[in-house]
């Protein structure tokens, strides 16, 4: 079946290291999209990609990276300049550039900083 | 100003009853119109996109009001099922090409025997 995968699902950090979240996609969607959630705030969007080795930062950028060497991956780094970074990480694609369809969404990594 | 806005609720309904979900968004130029459902800690999943001739999808119906800029869902004959919180979702198209999801808030519904 294609979709989207997370790994991990739950990511303990301490302060000061960066960590990397994992998002593969075998939908062969050209777009992915990294947003993050926080209680009672909607989707934020960090970073997207529209084609395979270049990205874009989004409206909450700083703090993180991301690398998009092939079409089915698209990890996020947080790294220790992100000053609030625990959060529910929610990794997306689309067909492509104005999508009728919406985003399919991976499951989502919780990451807190401990 | 939010660029979506959404009453976040809760509402809390009996089953059986209708429910009605108002979103407005800023930007005029916003393209493509989604509802999304997500559950308690879960991803958002997507409900139906949104028409400006209105849509509907069994219990579900959406409506769009480009003039005023306000987006509507309407869910009949509620089940136990639909408690989870309802996003409403707006399109844009970027500058080089590519879309962009805003999101609200969302709003929480609980439907209660």
């Amino acid at each position: 079946d294609g979709g989207i995968t997370q790994s991990p699902k739950y990511l303990f950090r301490k302060e000061g290291q960066n960590v990397t979240l994992s998002c593969e996609q075998n939908l062969n969607h050209d777009a992915m999209y990294w947003y993050r959630q926080d209680p009672g705030q909607g989707l934020r969007l960090i970073y997207y990609s529209q084609i395979v080795n270049d990205f874009q930062k989004g409206d909450i950028a700083e703090g993180y990276s991301v690398s998009r060497e092939k079409k089915e991956s698209f990890p996020l780094t947080v790294t220790s300049a992100q000053k609030n970074p625990t959060a529910f990480y929610l990794c997306a694609s689309s067909i492509g550039p104005g999508s009728v369809y919406g985003y399919t969404f991976g499951s989502g990594t919780r990451l807190t900083v401990v | 100003r939010k660029e979506v806005e959404q009453d976040p609720g809760p509402f809390n309904v009996p089953e059986g009853a209708t429910v009605a979900f108002n979103c407005t968004y800023s930007n005029s130029a916003s393209q493509s119109f989604f509802w999304y459902r997500q559950d308690c800690r879960k991803e958002p999943k997507l409900l139906m996109s949104v028409y400006s001739s209105g849509n509907e999808d069994g219990r579900f119906t959406a409506q769009l009001n480009r003039a005023s800029q306000y987006i509507s869902l309407l869910i009949r004959d509620s089940k136990l099922s639909d408690s989870a919180t309802y996003l409403c979702v707006v399109t844009l198209i970027l500058t080089g090409g590519g879309n962009k999801l805003t999101f609200g808030t969302g709003t929480q519904l609980k439907v209660e025997l």
